[in-house]
């Protein structure tokens, strides 16, 4: 009964792959996100979607698409992944996206060699 | 644009002790959140504060919030070791999104 639930766990993959992240959550939340928590636990948001529709697109490399194909889904495609991509990546969900606070995944722990 | 200091960035403390960690915000906000992070785990939400003046306690956490000082402090009392972790406080105005502190990186020495 994982509310917010990512896969896959760790990741490892070369320099120059595409790989790609799947969160799904079962809260009925309309609101999904997806943060990066880079080395030093820095936790910076990516993208947020309402009801499949993106409404915050951060200052992140057109190499990172999310794409939402319901609102209980929020997937992160990654392209040509470069070193500085090396990360932990949490997906999280709200009931709105105001007041409600977030709900995270496990998080994926992304290497890239 | 918003920035959230915490402070201290690390601490180390004994059982049983009090201390308070501190999160200064530079902008208008009308919620802001604390948060738990174990090592290798996930977020969990702590505290929602939405007003000034705001108080939340859970067992030996308090959380307090004053919107005109733009500060929030998470109070622990009596520490024990299951109190370690991360904690991170989070805030946000409106449909914004929420900007993170550093996180407070807490060790409890028996």
């Amino acid at each position: 009964d994982t509310a917010v639930s990512q896969t896959p766990k760790y990741l490892v993959t070369q320099m120059g792959n595409d790989k790609s992240i799947k969160c799904e959550q079962n809260l009925g939340h309309d609101t999904m996100y997806w943060y990066k928590q880079d080395s030093k636990k820095f936790l910076k948001i990516m993208f947020s979607y309402n009801n499949k529709e993106l409404i915050i697109n951060e200052t992140v490399p057109n190499r990172f698409s999310p794409k939402s194909p319901d609102k209980a889904h929020l997937n992160l495609h990654i392209n040509s992944l470069e070193l500085g991509d090396s990360a932990v990546y949490f997906c999280a969900s709200s009931q709105d996206s105001g007041v409600s606070p977030l709900h995270f995944g496990n998080g994926t722990r992304l290497t890239v060699t | 644009e918003l920035k959230v200091e915490q402070n201290p960035l690390f601490l180390s403390m004994q059982e049983g002790k009090n201390y308070t960690i501190y999160c200064n915000y530079s902008t208008t906000s009308d919620r802001l959140y604390w948060y738990r992070q174990d090592p290798g785990k996930s977020l969990e939400s702590l505290f929602v504060l939405l007003s000034n003046g705001a108080v939340k306690q859970e067992g030996r956490l308090m959380a307090s919030l004053d919107t005109k000082a733009r500060l929030s402090t998470l109070h622990i009392t009596a520490a024990v070791h299951d109190l370690s972790a991360t904690y991170f406080c989070a805030v946000g105005f409106g449909n914004e999104k929420l900007t993170f502190g550093t996180g407070t990186r807490l060790t409890i020495i028996p």
